[in-house]
C-alpha cells in the first residue's frame, strides 16, 4: 500500500511570492492535515481537510490556506512568503473516525526555503 | 497551549530504560505519541485516550493521568533502532476539534 506522498520535495522561493505544496493521502483516507516543522518548534498545527472542507485551522494568518480535492488530495497555499516561513511541511492522511483524532500517517515533508 | 515535554534530551546506553513525560495546563481528551528519526517522517507509537483506552505499539508503554493531565512514555531496554525525537500531540475539547497541539520533541539517543 502506497504511503503518503508530498511534492516537491524541496521549494526555493524568493520573499514576497507564492508556494504551492502538494499532499497525496494514503488510499481510504479522507482527512489531510498539515503541519509546519520549523527548527525547535516542533510540529505545529495549520490546518485539517476532510470530504473537500476545511473543518479547522491553527494560528496562522490568512495567507496560509489550501484546499483539498475530490480525491482527497490536497494543496497547500502559502502567500506573500516571508523568510520565517522557511520550514519542513509536512502532511499527515488519517480516516476519519468520530470522537476524535485517529492515527496520522505523515509523508517525508516539503522543505521550503525562503530567501 | 503546547504542551511541555521533559527532559528536553537524552542519552542511553542500548539496554538502558527511559520515560518521556508530556505535560498539559488544559483538560485533555487524548494523548498521542509519534517518534521522528532524523530526515524521515513521524511515525506513529500510541494514543492514550481519557477513560484509560490504548492503541498502539505492542512493545512501547505508556500512560496518562487525568487528574494531572500528564502522560509518560515508557522506553525499556532500548534498542539502537529506538533513538530518534519523540514528540507528544495533546487533543483537547472533547475530542470534537481534531486539532493535535504537539510539543516541542524529545531527542532520545541510544549509542552501543
Amino acid at each position: 500500500e502506497a504511503g503518503v506522498t508530498q511534492s516537491p520535495t524541496h521549494l526555493i522561493k524568493t520573499r514576497g511570492q507564492q508556494a504551492t505544496l502538494r499532499c497525496s493521502p494514503i488510499s481510504g483516507h479522507t482527512s489531510v492535515y498539515w503541519y509546519q516543522q520549523a527548527l525547535g518548534l516542533g510540529l505545529q498545527f495549520l490546518l485539517w481537510y476532510d470530504e473537500g472542507e476545511e473543518r479547522n485551522r491553527g494560528n496562522f494568518p490568512p495567507r496560509f490556506s489550501g484546499r483539498q480535492f475530490p480525491n482527497y488530495s490536497s494543496e497547500l497555499n502559502v502567500n506573500a512568503l516571508e523568510l520565517e516561513d522557511s520550514a519542513l511541511y509536512l502532511c499527515a492522511s488519517s480516516l476519519y473516525v468520530a470522537g476524535g483524532v485517529h492515527e496520522q500517517y505523515f509523508g517525508p515533508g516539503t522543505r521550503l526555503t525562503v530567501t | 497551549q503546547q504542551p511541555v515535554q521533559s527532559p528536553q534530551a537524552v542519552i542511553l546506553r542500548e539496554g538502558e530504560d527511559a520515560v518521556i513525560n508530556c505535560s498539559s495546563s488544559k483538560a485533555l481528551y487524548s494523548v498521542h505519541w509519534y517518534r521522528q528519526k532524523h530526515g524521515e517522517a513521524p511515525v506513529f507509537l500510541m494514543i492514550l485516550l481519557k477513560g484509560g483506552e490504548q492503541k498502539g505499539h505492542e512493545k512501547i508503554s505508556a500512560s496518562f493521568n487525568e487528574k494531572k493531565q500528564q502522560s509518560s512514555l515508557y522506553l525499556t531496554a532500548s534498542q539502537l533502532s529506538y533513538s530518534g525525537t519523540y514528540f507528544c500531540g495533546t487533543e483537547m475539547s472533547g475530542g470534537s476539534n481534531y486539532k493535535l497541539t504537539f510539543g516541542k520533541g524529545t531527542l532520545l539517543t541510544v549509542n552501543p
